[in-house]
């Protein structure tokens, strides 16, 4: 199993240029979560999906879009980047079901002019 | 919103030296978890705790759920090179929350041979 896989692994964009992450696990995980990591922040929660065909708002979602492709997929949207979006964003998904522990990505590193 | 304060930021330690960290919250989880990030990684979990009071180890890593299920500690004992890394604490609150984590902000380990 490969777990969960990310792409791309590095990411380079201007100001106002748009971009999709790509997630997918193979874990057979009803929910996935897509996170930001910024230096001293921890890890923030953008958006979520407890279960195919759902998507939700977490904690930060401000210039963000989702979709759940499939029960393996979900990907970010970038549609007008920002330099306050440069940053590291990390997948992960879960069971979804009973007491729930979360697994992650190896993450992609965006950055933005 | 609930937030989890993480201590210490960060650790600078002699090989072979135990280490604490700790997590608390001003609300109550139902889960707990503890990751470890290594540099360029995502963060990878190391041990999860479902009931107030549990103690659990996994190898030289014990944690704690807090009997109040607000706080949870790691210890690592007789610390090696690569345990060097960053260590989030995360918790599930349950309910509406349930599958969302929050993170602590992270405790920085650096161990010298």
């Amino acid at each position: 199993n490969a777990g969960v896989t990310q792409t791309p692994k590095f990411q380079v964009l201007k100001t106002g240029q748009s971009m999709t992450l790509q997630c997918a696990q193979d874990m057979n995980h009803n929910s996935m979560y897509w996170y930001r990591q910024d230096p001293g922040m921890g890890l923030r929660l953008i958006y979520y999906s407890a279960s195919e065909g759902t998507t939700d708002k977490g904690e930060v979602p401000n210039g963000y879009n989702v979709s759940r492709l499939n029960k393996r997929e979900f990907s970010l949207r970038l549609e007008s980047a920002a330099p306050s979006q440069t940053s590291v964003y990390f997948c992960a998904s879960s069971s979804g079901v009973g007491p729930d522990t979360q697994y992650f990505g190896p993450g992609t590193r965006l950055t933005v002019l | 919103g609930q937030q989890l304060n993480q201590s210490p930021q960060s650790m600078f330690i002699q090989e072979g030296e135990d280490v604490s960290m700790n997590c608390t919250s001003s609300s109550i989880f139902n889960t707990w978890l503890w990751y470890k990030q290594d540099p360029g990684e995502g963060p990878v979990l190391l041990i999860a705790l479902y009931k107030a009071g549990e103690l659990t180890s996994n190898g030289r890593l014990t944690a704690q759920f807090g009997i109040t299920r607000k706080d949870s500690f790691l210890n690592i004992s007789a610390s090696i090179p690569s345990d060097v890394g960053i260590y989030f604490c995360a918790g599930n609150a349950g309910g509406t929350s349930y599958g969302k984590l929050t993170f602590g902000q992270g405790t920085i380990l650096t161990v010298h041979p």
